[in-house]
């Protein structure tokens, strides 16, 4: 069985500050894991993903996320927010990166303040 | 046009409509799903389809009717739909079934069931 909780529905930060989105998972597995970003009208789109590599993954546009087996979290990272970050995150998990049997998160909405 | 587009991008209809929603992806891609996301629920993952056949039916009730004529399209046939199936329905296609984080995502449509 696998789970993933995705601590805060929503997160406000001013611009130039830095954004820390939390993710648990829970997996019976080594999972693989994944933070998609879903701007307002747009498909989801992949920032970046662990796949049992490097425990620190970074993405596009400056994310970055580390994997922490003995905390069980796969929290998202960026040391300075843009206006463009603004938009839903979604953490991901599955049993060894295959679409089945994936998890999604129920989001965080990011707002960046001027 | 490139990658994955959805049509209608909304639409609303009474529980005794009939309907359809089209997908169409621009990538060479051979597999194809259809995601439910409803308000603050995770996505569900609703079918998948691979080389035009249908590989993976998530429960999904008989009043969603999917359809893959070819690679190219999917389409999700609606009919006698309940207010709880209001939703954003997400299209995804994937070079072949395999990483989930392979799969581009369409803007998706925008349902309302009245």
């Amino acid at each position: 069985a696998q789970s993933v909780t995705q601590l805060d529905s929503h997160v406000s930060v001013s611009e130039g500050t830095p954004v820390l989105l939390r993710c648990n998972y829970s997996s019976s597995y080594s999972p693989s894991l994944f933070w998609y970003v879903q701007h307002p009208n747009k498909g989801l789109q992949l920032l970046l993903k662990y796949t049992s590599a490097a425990t620190l993954v970074k993405g596009i546009n400056g994310f970055e996320a580390e994997f922490k087996k003995s905390e069980t979290s796969f929290h998202l990272t960026k040391p300075s927010a843009h206006m463009s970050d603004a938009a839903e995150y979604f953490c991901v998990v599955t049993p060894s990166g295959g679409y089945q049997k994936v998890t999604f998160g129920t989001g965080t909405k990011l707002q960046v303040i001027p | 046009e490139t990658g994955v587009t959805q049509t209608p991008r909304h639409l609303v209809m009474g529980m005794t409509n009939k309907k359809s929603l089209k997908c169409e992806q621009h990538l060479g891609h051979n597999a194809m799903y259809w995601y439910k996301q409803s308000a603050k629920k995770p996505l569900e993952l609703m079918f998948v389809y691979n080389f035009k056949e249908q590989t993976e039916n998530n429960s999904v009730p008989s009043r969603f009717s999917p359809e893959c004529p070819n690679s190219s399209h999917l389409f999700l046939h609606l009919h006698t739909l309940q207010p709880e199936d209001s939703a954003l329905y997400l299209c995804a296609s994937s070079q072949d079934l395999g990483e989930v984080a392979t799969q581009y995502f369409g803007p998706g449509t925008r349902l309302t069931v009245l």
